[in-house]
């Protein structure tokens, strides 16, 4: 079945450093691809989607390219701030309307 | 602005307790999910719906049942709770292909 793995549970940083969360998946067809953020106490927001190969989908400063041979959808940003401490969620969508999520990556900023 | 609301958002039972946690949005969205998320397994698909009356299983069905009574509102019931069922339950809407919406999520403690 469809599926999506994060490398990273938990990934700890200072302000101003580079950010890639890892994220694979595994899926028959063309699925639609997407990054979740969850803050403490709130549920998961969608951040940004990428339907095609090569698509790079971005917001906030977060940025991910779809890579149909790698079969990857890594999370990046430039410059991390304290305020992106957060839980983030890769995710894909079946051809059902499913979506699977990966196990979260804990990002930790430190000032 | 998408609206997906839950109630209770907190609830406490009895091993052998009958519970309701209600949903609904106001997005006009045909799919409704429910989740529940424990630490080291990220989201889990309870069961989802594509319109009222409709149900479909998810990964996770065992101990729950869900009834879709209209577009806006979904339903999870736990005719018999037991211990391994606390957690932190959400439920979410979307559109064909699109991200979903989360609510602010229900946390059940089953003593």
């Amino acid at each position: 079945g469809d599926s999506v793995t994060q490398t990273e549970g938990q990934v700890a940083l200072s302000e101003e450093d580079f950010l890639t969360i890892h994220c694979n998946y595994s899926a028959s067809g063309y699925p639609a691809l997407f990054w979740y953020v969850q803050y403490p106490g709130e549920g998961p927001q969608f951040l940004f989607r990428a339907s095609r190969d090569k698509e790079k989908g971005s917001s906030r400063g977060f940025e991910a390219t779809y890579n149909k041979e790698a079969t990857s959808f890594h999370l990046q940003k430039a410059s991390v701030q304290e305020s992106d401490s957060a839980v983030y969620y890769c995710a894909l969508s079946d051809l059902d309307n499913r979506i699977f999520f990966g196990d979260g990556t804990q990002l930790v900023v430190k000032p | 602005e998408a609206a997906v609301t839950q109630s209770p958002r907190n609830k406490v039972t009895v091993t052998g307790g009958n519970v309701t946690l209600s949903c609904r949005q106001t997005n006009s969205h045909n799919y409704m999910y429910w989740y529940r998320q424990d630490t080291g397994h990220g989201l889990r698909l309870i069961h989802y719906s594509y319109g009222a009356g409709n149900l479909q299983i998810g990964d996770v069905p065992d101990g729950y049942k869900a009834t879709r009574t209209t577009q806006e509102d979904f339903f999870l019931l736990l005719e018999l709770a037991s211990p391994s069922q606390t957690s932190l339950y959400f439920c979410a809407s979307s559109d064909v292909g699109d991200e979903q919406y989360f609510g602010p999520g229900t946390r059940l403690t089953v003593l």
